[in-house]
């Protein structure tokens, strides 16, 4: 079974540093996906980025990008230049890409967190 | 362009009532999930489907049913609502196939079970 593991219930960052979340998962397939979401506090789901367990490069979406480690098995979100909008829940999520996991996601427990100005 | 539309978005209940949520996707998407998300657990996953007529049990099932009669919606059902199933109820919805891509969720519907 896969598991995903935040070990972050709260994060701290001060307004245009970086800031990394942590995220580590457990899944005994070869092929799989991870995610990370936005939730703010008005509560909707943010697509931020996805990384595919074969993909050779990190991947990175503006500000966003994703700190792939295969052999450690983390997936540990990293946001540049922080702005008080990122003030957020954010979960990390993984899906098994193979025919019966029928793009199901498992989700992280979550982190929260608070950009100071 | 809705995307993805839950109804309602806020309702308490007392234990024992019944109620449905109603997911509706613009989007001619296969796949459509039922999440409930809890302080501290994440979103955890209750049915899904995979196509108009199907669905199946995802990690947190019981004391819910579902219905997808049409492509377009996917119903969740609480036949006798308890106080343990107050939570923050999300659908969401995939293209479908073996790169399915990310999941697309609706605003989410808060429940409350008194």
């Amino acid at each position: 079974a896969q598991k995903i593991t935040q070990t972050q219930p709260g994060m701290f960052v001060q307004e245009k540093e970086a800031v990394t979340l942590d995220c580590t998962y457990d899944t005994s397939d070869p092929s799989y996906g991870l995610f990370w979401y936005k939730q703010p506090s008005s509560g909707e789901m943010i697509f931020l980025i996805y990384q595919g367990s074969y993909d050779q490069q990190n991947a990175t979406e503006g500000r966003y990008s994703l700190n792939f480690q295969k052999a450690r098995k983390s997936a540990n979100l990293v946001i540049s230049a922080s702005q008080l909008g990122d003030s957020a829940m954010y979960f990390c999520a993984m899906r098994e890409v193979r025919g019966t996991s029928y793009g199901k996601l498992t989700f992280g427990q979550g982190t929260i967190l608070t950009v100071h100005p | 362009n809705a995307g993805v539309t839950q109804t309602p978005k806020f309702r308490v209940l007392k234990t024992g009532q019944s109620m449905t949520l109603l997911c509706a996707q613009d989007m001619n998407h296969e796949y459509m999930y039922w999440y409930r998300q809890d302080p501290g657990m994440g979103l955890r996953l209750i049915h899904y489907s995979v196509g108009e007529g199907t669905t199946a049990k995802g990690e947190v099932p019981d004391g819910y049913n579902v219905s997808r009669l049409k492509k377009q919606n996917f119903l969740l059902g609480l036949e006798s609502a308890a106080p343990s199933q107050t939570s923050v109820y999300f659908c969401a919805t995939s293209r479908g196939g073996l790169h399915t891509g990310e999941l697309f969720f609706g605003e989410g519907s808060r429940l409350t079970v008194l």
